[in-house]
């Protein structure tokens, strides 16, 4: 069981906007960085966002980061077909002295 | 560009061991953490441990700690893990990937680069 919690699966239809929850504790999310990854099936999975919410270089603007205290989100806006993968939150944990990923999320387009 | 190649993984026999290596390049590789993480078959991805840039930090993961040593050439650009007294549960694809920040603090750090993986199978 992940720390750091994530919905199993959300899905939306072409063009509309999903966002995908990540939530931890003040020794994780609260204190530290979120980053979000993005991977496809086989694949090595590839940095979106790191500090919260900025977005890594020639990834689409679609995606976005944000926090909020123990909590964090990504929204993907414009949903494609193309973004159909699994994300996964990450953030260092200072109680364990180790990082952390949610469990991960799959995103389907309907 | 960033290039992180992972070797050494196989098929081993439970209690056995096994070193993976990491060989890096495009990039200044003494001046950024290195860590590995994992990813069990149909399953998310897991980390396993972190070094730091001059080699002399490093952390575990509680499922790996005292089993697995991580360490680095920066005279090689090479990272390792050695595995030992592997159990089926540790059956997975193993990818190193790059700090993002120069130096180590941790908890702004993020994997910024990833290798392809390299699979390791426990069983009898």
């Amino acid at each position: 069981q992940s720390v750091l919690t994530q919905p199993p699966s959300v899905s939306a239809a072409p063009r509309q906007r999903v966002t995908i929850s990540c939530s931890g504790r003040s020794s994780n999310i609260g204190n530290n960085a979120v980053n979000w990854y993005q991977q496809f099936p086989g694949k090595a999975p590839k940095l979106l966002i790191y500090y919260d919410d900025l977005l890594t270089s020639g990834v689409s603007d679609r995606f976005s980061g944000s926090k909020s205290g123990t909590s964090a989100s990504l929204a993907i806006s414009g949903l494609q077909s193309e973004d159909e993968a699994d994300y996964y939150c990450a953030a260092w944990d200072d109680s364990l002295n180790g990082w952390l990923f949610g469990g991960g999320t799959k995103v389907t387009v309907l | 560009q960033v290039q992180l190649v992972e070797s050494g993984g196989g098929v081993v026999q439970p209690g056995r061991s096994l070193r993976l290596s990491c060989a890096a390049s495009g990039f200044t590789f003494s001046n950024y953490a290195m860590y590995w993480v994992r990813q069990a078959p149909g399953k998310g991805l897991e980390w396993v441990a972190v070094i730091s840039s001059d080699g002399s930090n490093n952390y575990y993961a509680e499922s790996v700690k005292g089993r697995f040593t991580i360490s680095r050439d920066n005279s090689k650009n090479t990272l390792h893990l050695q595995m030992n007294s592997l159990r089926v549960e540790d059956t997975a694809v193993f990818f190193c990937a790059k700090g993002g920040e120069i130096g180590d603090t941790y908890g702004s750090d993020y994997f910024q680069h990833w290798g392809l993986g390299t699979l390791v199978t426990v069983s009898s």
